[in-house]
């Protein structure tokens, strides 16, 4: 099992331009999470789907949007980028949202 | 608002010398206390969850206890293998489906 797996691990983007960062899991989790990481401000959580077909914002969802395409798979999009949202992304996934989370590896996202 | 502080933000040790990292939580009915290992460049690693005052458990040489205000990493004999940072969560009947985090212990164990 790969477990959560996120493309890509790094990229640069000039202000104003879009991606989409991809993640997905193969434990048959049934909810999946978007975090940014930041030196001292810890995880923040940007947006979850407690199952497939639902989305929900979390505590930081400005500036981002969010698919659940299927059980599996959840991406975030950054629609135009900002200096602001230079951070380390990384995305989890868990049970029911009562349960442990696995997180995967992390993109590194620098804004210029 | 749920809140989890950690402390100390860093801790040095020799190898050997044992010690405990904090996580001092207010949350409104804890769910679940969770404690993860994060290497550098790295995702958070699962380590424990603890889901009652007086719980505890073990792995290794990391010891996690849990009371109504506060849950401890005890880190007993580390090697420098253990350097990493430390993060701990709360999952609260009153913020489901979310986690919040403290802003971790980076531990640095010396040979």
């Amino acid at each position: 099992n790969a477990g959560v797996t996120q493309t890509p691990k790094f990229q640069v983007l000039k202000t104003g331009q879009s991606m989409t960062l991809q993640c997905a899991q193969d434990m048959n989790h049934n909810s999946m999470y978007w975090y940014r990481q930041d030196p001292g401000m810890g995880l923040r959580l940007i947006y979850y789907s407690a199952s497939e077909g639902t989305t929900d914002k979390g505590e930081v969802p400005n500036g981002y949007n969010v698919s659940r395409l299927n059980k599996r798979e959840f991406s975030l999009r950054l629609e135009s980028a900002a200096p602001s949202q230079t951070s380390v992304y990384f995305c989890a996934s868990d049970w029911d949202g009562s349960y442990e989370q696995y997180f995967g590896p992390g993109t590194r996202l620098t804004v210029t | 608002e749920d809140q989890v502080t950690q402390s100390p933000e860093a801790l040095r040790l020799q190898e050997g010398e044992s010690s405990s990292l904090n996580c001092s939580y207010t949350v409104s009915g804890l769910r679940g206390l969770f404690w993860y290992r994060q290497d550098p460049g790295k995702g958070p690693e699962f380590l424990f969850t603890l889901y009652s005052a007086g719980e505890e458990k073990e792995k290794e040489r990391l010891k996690a206890t849990l009371t109504k205000k506060e849950s401890f990493l005890h880190i007993t004999a580390p090697k420098p293998e253990d350097s990493a940072t430390y993060l701990c969560a709360a999952n609260s009947g009153g913020s489901n489906y979310k986690l919040t985090f403290g802003k971790g212990t980076l531990l640095t164990v010396n040979p």
